[in-house]
């Protein structure tokens, strides 16, 4: 079974620029998460996917980011425009059903600002 | 609210030697709890949860943990540390409200397993 996918692996930009992450969940997994990891922290939920609906972005700030996540499969997170505090490593995970314990995470993507 | 702390941010330990890996809990239902390991340039792996059955969680890799309520203690253990161990780990609660689901990680701790 193939796992969650992400890419970029890696992303360098420069602060005010703007900056995509792209995501495709398990198959089958109605349920996507985002999350930041800042080094040295555990990671951070950003927001929360069932199917295509957002059901949490209560921790997302909403003034540069946004996500979406087009007919309930494949997912992008952006970022615009970009701060030296976003710097961080930026988490997909996926679960079968919304109230699974259990979230299955992909290799995630290393976002440096300069 | 549900939180986690790892008492330890860096544990040092030789191959073959024990491993124990603390976590407290804070929650205000009886949790699920999950510990997850992150080795370097990798993803995020389950090495164990609880949710309610057992006390004595087996995992992968020889890991096992302990529920404790009298305590509200989760603390990591395996027998004999090997190389491979030297990685990330993050103790977590899963956090339920009416219509979400959403893990709520500790701070981690870095294992570095040496020669």
């Amino acid at each position: 079974e193939a796992g969650v996918a992400q890419s970029p692996r890696y992303k360098i930009i420069e602060k005010r620029q703007s900056v995509a992450f792209w995501c495709n969940p398990i198959s089958g997994h109605a349920t996507l998460y985002w999350y930041q990891q800042i080094l040295g922290q555990g990671p951070k939920l950003l927001i929360q996917f069932q199917n295509n609906g957002v059901v949490d972005d209560s921790q997302l700030p909403k003034d540069r980011f946004s996500a979406e996540r087009l007919k309930g499969v494949d997912s992008t997170l952006k970022i615009q425009p970009a701060k030296l505090e976003d710097s961080a490593v930026y988490l997909c995970a996926s679960s079968l059903v919304l109230r699974d314990n259990e979230q299955f995470f992909g290799p995630g993507t290393r976002l440096t600002v300069l | 609210a549900q939180s986690v702390t790892q008492l330890d941010s860096h544990v040092s330990v030789s191959e073959g030697t024990p491993v124990l890996l603390r976590c407290n809990y804070s929650s205000s239902y009886s949790p699920s709890l999950f510990w997850y390991v992150q080795h370097p340039n990798k993803g995020l792996q389950l090495l164990l949860k609880y949710t309610s059955a057992a006390t004595l969680v087996k995992g992968i890799n020889g890991f096992e943990a302990e529920f404790k309520k009298s305590e509200t203690s989760f603390h990591l253990t395996k027998p004999s540390a090997h190389m491979s161990d030297a990685a990330e780990y993050f103790c977590v609660v899963s956090v339920f409200s009416s219509n979400t689901g959403k893990l709520i990680f500790g701070q981690g701790t870095t294992l570095q397993v040496k020669p």
